[in-house]
């Protein structure tokens, strides 16, 4: 089954841990894309990448990096967490990326991540 | 970045149907434009996109002004399970940052 997979589901932390939330598509697309999504402000693009070993920052990177060494997989990390961190995480990815058509973005489950 | 405005929020009656609006009066020349819902407690999916003429598919229908600076999603006729938040957005193929913004939340009265 096509999918976009997030791990994990539910993080609860504390400031100043780090932490990894791992992303993995299985449709060799090649635009992957994380978001947060807080009450009020709507899905905000933390971070993208257009392929393996590029990536650029989006609208709220601060905080956060990313890596893209596989096709597959696009973790996220906050290398020491804050609370003003604690949102709902989404990883997205779609077939096509720069220069091309944009096609649809595919969402993950998302995570929801508590930073005490 | 080309943005998009939309509603807060917008009602309609089961079984009849929808109209959500958008405007993007900056939109360029190259940027398409999607539509995105969520459904509560999911991840956003996708609606259905196009760039210039008007595009239908099973979910739904777009109409896309003649200058572009607007389009109206359609579904036709609504449920219960469309009860979500509607996303508008441009997407230019040459630069892959994409903005949401908050959306229009539809609320389906049964």
């Amino acid at each position: 089954e096509a999918q976009v997979t997030q791990n994990p589901r539910y993080l609860i932390t504390v400031t100043g841990k780090k932490l990894t939330v791992t992303c993995s598509q299985n449709m060799n697309h090649e635009y992957m894309s994380w978001y947060r999504q807080d009450p009020g402000l709507g899905l905000r693009q933390i971070y993208y990448s257009m392929n393996v070993e590029v990536t650029d920052k989006g609208d709220v990177p601060e905080g956060y990096k990313v890596s893209r060494k596989e096709k597959r997989n696009f973790p996220l990390i906050l290398e020491s967490p804050s609370p003003n961190q604690t949102s709902l995480y989404f990883c997205a990815s779609s077939l096509t990326s720069a220069g091309g058509h944009p096609d649809e973005q595919f969402f993950g489950p998302g995570t929801r991540l508590t930073v005490l | 970045d080309a943005k998009t405005t939309q509603p807060n929020s917008m009602e309609s009656n089961e079984e009849e149907p929808v109209h959500l609006p958008c405007n993007h009066s900056t939109i360029s020349g190259t940027d398409y434009i999607h539509w995105y819902r969520q459904l509560p407690s999911q991840g956003p999916e996708y609606v259905i996109h196009g760039l210039t003429s008007n595009v239908n598919n099973r979910m739904a229908s777009l109409a896309i002004a003649e200058d572009r600076k607007s389009s109206t999603l359609i579904l036709h006729r609504a449920t219960l399970r469309d009860a979500a938040v509607y996303y508008c957005i441009l997407r230019d193929g040459r630069d892959d940052k994409i903005i949401f913004g908050k959306g229009t939340r539809l609320h389906i009265l049964p």
